[in-house]
């Protein structure tokens, strides 16, 4: 069936440095993507979105690109802080009926050192 | 700040015992969700509803059952929970079609000896 999934499952970063995190998704209808960051005991938390109509949005240091051309979003922090440590998780939905749900990849672990 | 509660927050239980897990949410969501995960990895949906007196199972079978009698409360309990029940669950509501994604609870813990 249709999934999303990460490429990476640990990303370690240099604190002050960028990071770029990767989600591959295979529903093509897809209309609506969304970051969640996880950090350890606690639910996801909404970072950013971005609507299928839209290639990329920006948020506070966040950056969201999606390339519908080979079905790839991507989450930039930049200035990576030692808060930003958590999981990272993409998720898509096609709003196609009452029946829409969020699928959720695998997630990405980041670790920023010091 | 959350408007989702979960409770207990963590939980250790016998094999067999009988267990109901809390999700209450205050922003008047009419969807909710109950997601499985293990630790560092995917959430899993087990259940949702699309309102009151409506249920609905997920993509990963559980054994668990929920109800939906108010639209703030969606409670899940698991019978006789088992060692493999062990796993974090998760309780997220949305608007809608989840145009501002879900918000989530904090989850439970839950832990069968």
């Amino acid at each position: 069936g249709e999934n999303v999934g990460l490429h990476l499952p640990t990303l370690s970063v240099q604190e002050g440095d960028n990071s770029i995190i990767n989600c591959a998704y295979s529903n093509s209808a897809s209309d609506y993507f969304i970051w969640y960051k996880q950090e350890s005991g606690k639910g996801p938390q909404f970072i950013i979105d971005i609507r299928s109509n839209m290639d990329k949005r920006q948020g506070q240091r966040v950056t969201v690109l999606l390339n519908k051309t080979v079905k790839h979003l991507s989450l930039q922090i930049a200035a990576t802080q030692p808060g930003d440590s958590a999981v990272y998780f993409c998720a898509e939905i096609h709003w196609g009926g009452t029946a829409s749900k969020l699928t959720f990849g695998t997630g990405t672990r980041l670790q920023v050192t010091l | 700040e959350a408007d989702i509660y979960q409770t207990p927050r963590y939980l250790v239980i016998g094999t067999g015992k009988k267990i109901t897990l809390e999700c209450s949410q205050t922003m008047g969501h009419d969807k909710m969700y109950w997601y499985q995960q293990d630790p560092g990895m995917e959430l899993h949906l087990i259940h949702y509803s699309y309102g009151v007196n409506s249920t609905e199972k997920g993509d990963l079978s559980s054994e668990s059952t929920v109800s939906r009698i108010r639209t703030e409360h969606f409670p899940l309990t698991l019978e006789s929970a088992r060692p493999s029940h062990t796993s974090q669950y998760l309780c997220a509501s949305s608007e809608g079609q989840g145009v501002n994604g879900y918000t989530f609870g904090s989850g439970t813990r839950l832990t069968v000896v």
